[in-house]
């Protein structure tokens, strides 16, 4: 089956500490996203890539880098200048030729830094 | 810019109660327009989109119609039941300095009691 995985499911980190999440894609989609979200806040954009080996800031992607160095992988590193990194993160795909850029979610990773 | 704005939860409904959640957009083009619902722990999934104005999206017995006269994209279901309960965001697709980028609401949860 087709889908996003997402890896791990909850991670726990001290502060201070560099930390990668993981993200995967099988659907062939060239477009990935990761997402933040925070009760009441809704989801914000970090980062988004539109193609392999290049990708955009988005609104909040201060603390955080990314890379594409595949079309299936786009993994998220929360640094240690991220001053509030405990979150739900969410990454996404889209394919803009067949979907009219509707977006497909991973399951979700729950950082908590102490 | 481009954004979406979201009726603030939480909405509580008796099973079989009809639902209205409203969202309103401010877009300078053609936006195409989502519904997005996420359960407990879970990423967001699609559940209706639009494309294009008077478009109608549904399923699973939500809909909602894309209304370009009041910008608006309110989501309806004629009888909820208690597995509905989730938060549902709505959203917008639209371009920005060359990218196709989506904008969420802050989402609104619902909660059904049988």
């Amino acid at each position: 089956d087709g889908g996003i995985t997402q890896s791990p499911k909850y991670l726990f980190r001290k502060e201070g500490q560099n930390v990668t999440l993981s993200c995967e894609q099988n659907l062939n989609h060239d477009a990935m996203y990761w997402y933040r979200q925070d009760p009441g806040q809704g989801l914000r954009l970090i980062y988004y890539s539109q193609i392999v080996n290049d990708f955009q800031k988005g609104d909040i992607a201060e603390g955080y880098s990314v890379s594409r160095e595949k079309k299936e992988s786009f993994p998220l590193t929360v640094t240690s200048a991220q001053k509030n990194p405990t979150a739900f993160y969410l990454c996404a795909s889209s394919n803009g030729r067949e979907s009219f850029y509707e977006q497909y979610f991973g399951p979700g990773t729950r950082l908590t830094v102490t | 810019g481009d954004s979406v704005t979201q009726m603030e939860g939480p909405v509580t409904l008796s099973e079989e109660a009809f639902l209205t959640i409203n969202c309103t957009y401010t877009a300078t083009g053609y936006p195409s327009l989502f519904w997005y619902v996420q359960y407990p722990g879970e990423g967001l999934q699609l559940l209706l989109k639009a494309t294009k104005a008077d478009d109608k999206g549904s399923n699973k017995g939500f809909e909602a119609t894309y209304r370009k006269e009041t910008t608006s994209f309110h989501l309806e279901k004629g009888s909820v039941q208690v597995s509905d309960s989730a938060v549902y965001f709505c959203a917008l697709r639209y371009l920005s300095g060359g990218y196709q980028k989506v904008t969420f609401g802050i989402g609104t949860k619902l909660q059904v009691i049988p």
